[in-house]
């Protein structure tokens, strides 16, 4: 089992609709951090985290230590909101030394 | 210009061929990374470094190695390149801490034929 998981997988949406992008994980953390991955590749950070919620314009990150799940939502999506979002974790295990964990990716594309 | 920039962006290489991918960040962090990533597996942790002295192995090293040659230098080697290690790979670099963000690079996309 992955120590993060994501759902769903893919995800379509039409301009406009409110889109919830989850992460689960397994392991006790220090932070978690939304990364937004564009078509061409290249990885922005989006929030870190380590509880509550935050919120950047239209994102919306939020977290549950205690139930080891963090939620990532788009209010008023936008087609260039189009890009995989990758869900990581930054592990408080000894031997990981703090690097980071990731999930497999949400693929969002939202039509116009 | 760019907090990390990686070298080249795009290569073609074949089977055997000795490879090497450079990064260089204007962060003035300590901690750099490489990665790779795969359709439908996500980014995995190749080799990591804490500063110049301090290299650590990922989880999957086999066939990579690693050269710090500053602060703001971190190169990925292929010894011996074979076809699956065809790849987008990144560098990121990190302040210390639990608090710190990563920034990464823009990716090389390696294609081993």
């Amino acid at each position: 089992k992955n120590e993060v998981e994501q759902s769903p997988q893919n995800l379509t949406a039409q301009e406009g609709e409110f889109i919830t992008i989850n992460c689960s994980y397994s392991v006790g953390i220090s932070a978690l951090h939304w990364l937004q991955q564009h078509p061409g590749g290249g990885i922005v950070s989006l929030f870190m985290l380590s509880s509550g919620k935050k919120k950047h314009g239209r994102l919306i990150a939020t977290i549950n230590i205690q139930e080891k799940h963090s939620s990532l939502h788009i209010t008023a999506s936008h087609p260039r909101d189009s890009a995989v979002y990758i869900c990581a974790v930054r592990s408080d295990y000894g031997g990981s030394q703090g690097n980071l964990i990731f999930g497999k990716g949400t693929k969002l594309s939202v039509k116009p | 210009d760019a907090d990390v920039t990686q070298t080249p962006r795009n290569r073609i290489t074949k089977t055997g061929k000795r490879i090497m991918l450079e990064c260089s960040q204007t962060k003035g962090h300590d901690r750099m990374y490489w990665y790779r990533q795969d359709p439908g597996l996500g980014l995995r942790l190749i080799y990591y470094s804490f500063d110049v002295k301090d290299i650590n192995k990922g989880e999957i090293s086999d066939g990579y190695s690693v050269s710090r040659q500053a602060q703001a230098k971190f190169s990925l080697s292929l010894e011996s390149a074979i076809p699956n290690q065809t790849a987008l790979y990144f560098c990121a670099t990190s302040g210390d801490g639990p608090s710190y963000e990563q920034y990464f690079g823009p990716g090389t996309r390696l294609t081993v034929t």
